[in-house]
């Protein structure tokens, strides 16, 4: 079956503009996760939706970052004003209900700030 | 605060050659943890998981790992290695409360020589 999809695979963008990279979770899982991956680091959690509702955004590092979910499945997660120091991979999992911690993990965006 | 301590950021192992990577957590009660690996390119896979019961744990791809409560502990282990499995490798605790985020470690890179 399809796993967890991310889009783009890589995005480069310039210091300042907005970004918007998208994760289609795994059909029927409600859990949905969004992780950042910096070089050199752990992977760092940002936030997390169960259904269309982020109980836990404690991850997100600023105001610039947001995220959404619609329709209990595909999220987008909002950089605005990019940094350079924001250049990372964006990981996004999902997970379904009765299997908590069993997160699939999609391949990730790269994201590239110049 | 929940963290996870992998001291070993490279290891280099000859194929064939036994395997453990060393991972520590600092968790108030029992953990759940897991163990990621994520070959190049690749989103994370699931190793394998502790969630209760027998300490000793098996996983896909002939790993195993170790609960150590005593310890603080949950090593990854593998009697010969091969090639194939030179990738990073994630170890992770699961919060237990109503996120189920992840805190992971900062991994640890494993090359593998003929």
């Amino acid at each position: 079956g399809a796993g967890v999809s991310q889009s783009p695979s890589n995005k480069v963008t310039e210091k300042g503009k907005d970004v918007e990279l998208r994760c289609d979770p795994i059909s029927g899982h409600t859990a949905l996760y969004w992780y950042r991956q910096s070089l050199g680091q752990g992977l760092e959690f940002l936030i997390y939706f169960q259904g269309n509702s982020a109980p836990d955004k404690s991850g997100l590092p600023s105001d610039r970052f947001s995220a959404e979910r619609t329709g209990g499945s595909v999220s987008t997660l909002t950089i605005q004003r990019t940094q350079q120091e924001d250049s990372a991979v964006y990981l996004c999992a999902s997970s379904s209900p009765g299997q908590a911690y069993e997160q699939y993990f999609g391949p990730g965006t790269r994201l590239t700030v110049t | 605060a929940q963290s996870v301590t992998q001291p070993d950021i490279h290891i280099t192992v000859s194929e064939g050659a036994s395997l453990e990577l060393r991972c520590n957590y600092s968790y108030g009660a029992t953990p759940y943890l897991f163990w990621y690996v994520q070959s190049p390119g690749q989103g994370l896979q699931l190793l394998l998981k502790y969630f209760s019961g027998d300490t000793l744990v098996q996983g896909i791809k002939g790993f195993e790992a170790e609960f150590k409560r005593s310890q603080s502990s949950f090593n990854l282990r593998k009697p010969s290695v091969h090639w194939s499995d030179a990738a990073e490798y994630f170890c992770a605790v699961g919060e237990v409360h109503n996120t189920d985020k992840l805190i992971f470690g900062t991994g640890t890179r494993l090359q593998v020589f003929p």
